[in-house]
């Protein structure tokens, strides 16, 4: 069966420092990759999603970015986070390439900038 | 292209039903259910496809109207395990993307 983990679940970290959330996927080949993010409160909003290695699409132009050097494996990253970074980070996957295709979520990433 | 969904929160008491609304503005392929407990991730609970099919899942079943571009949840005999923020997720034909609402949280109380 296939499992999504991501890590690490919780950090918090200093405005203006790097962050590095990664994801990965078993049991499963050529998945598409999804990077949401759900401020306190809020909804799940789309980052990043990815049908292959190394092809990135970004739907919120900010100060993240995602990376794909591998098949299962998706990474959040930052070079200096800003306090509207917090909030909880979800990576999701899913195997079919095409409209319909149920996403699976992993645990969440905790962030919080201070 | 974010769906709207209606009521943003709804409080019942055990037993009781209601009805989660969802719609968009564009055309749609797929609605995804999700819900999600405080401070958990979202866990999927049915995807209907275009074609108006309607979906159960125990006492949960759902409805997807494409012409309207309108999707329905329907939660009956509701018991304390369906507390939670419901969030429909929505795709149009020939994208990976799944978009979501803001949610709707429901609480059930005994």
């Amino acid at each position: 069966s296939q499992t999504i983990h991501q890590w690490p679940a919780t950090l918090v970290q200093p405005v203006g420092s790097p962050l590095s959330l990664e994801c990965t996927v078993e049991g499963t080949s050529n998945p598409n990759l999804y990077w949401y993010r759900q401020a306190a409160g809020r909804g799940l909003q789309l980052l990043f999603y990815s049908v292959g290695i190394g092809q990135i699409s970004s739907e919120v132009p900010q100060n993240l970015s995602a990376s794909r050097p591998q098949d299962r494996q998706f990474i959040l990253s930052s070079k200096k986070l800003l306090l509207s970074d917090s909030g909880f980070y979800l990576c999701a996957w899913s195997v079919m390439p095409h409209s319909g295709n149920t996403i699976y979520f992993g645990e969440g990433s905790w962030l919080t900038v201070v | 292209q974010q769906p709207v969904q209606s009521p943003q929160a709804v409080i019942l008491r055990e037993g009781e039903d209601a009805v989660i609304n969802c719609s968009s503005s564009k055309a749609l392929y797929s609605v995804h259910w999700y819900r999600q407990k405080h401070g958990e991730a979202p866990v999927f609970l049915m995807i209907l496809l275009k074609g108006g099919e309607q979906k159960g899942h125990e006492k949960i079943s759902a409805s997807f109207n494409e012409k309207k571009q309108q999707s329905s949840l329907y939660l009956t005999a509701s018991q304390l395990s369906y507390s939670g923020t419901y969030f429909c997720g929505t795709s149009q034909g020939g994208s990976e993307k799944l978009v979501f609402g803001k949610g709707t949280k429901l609480t059930v109380n005994p």
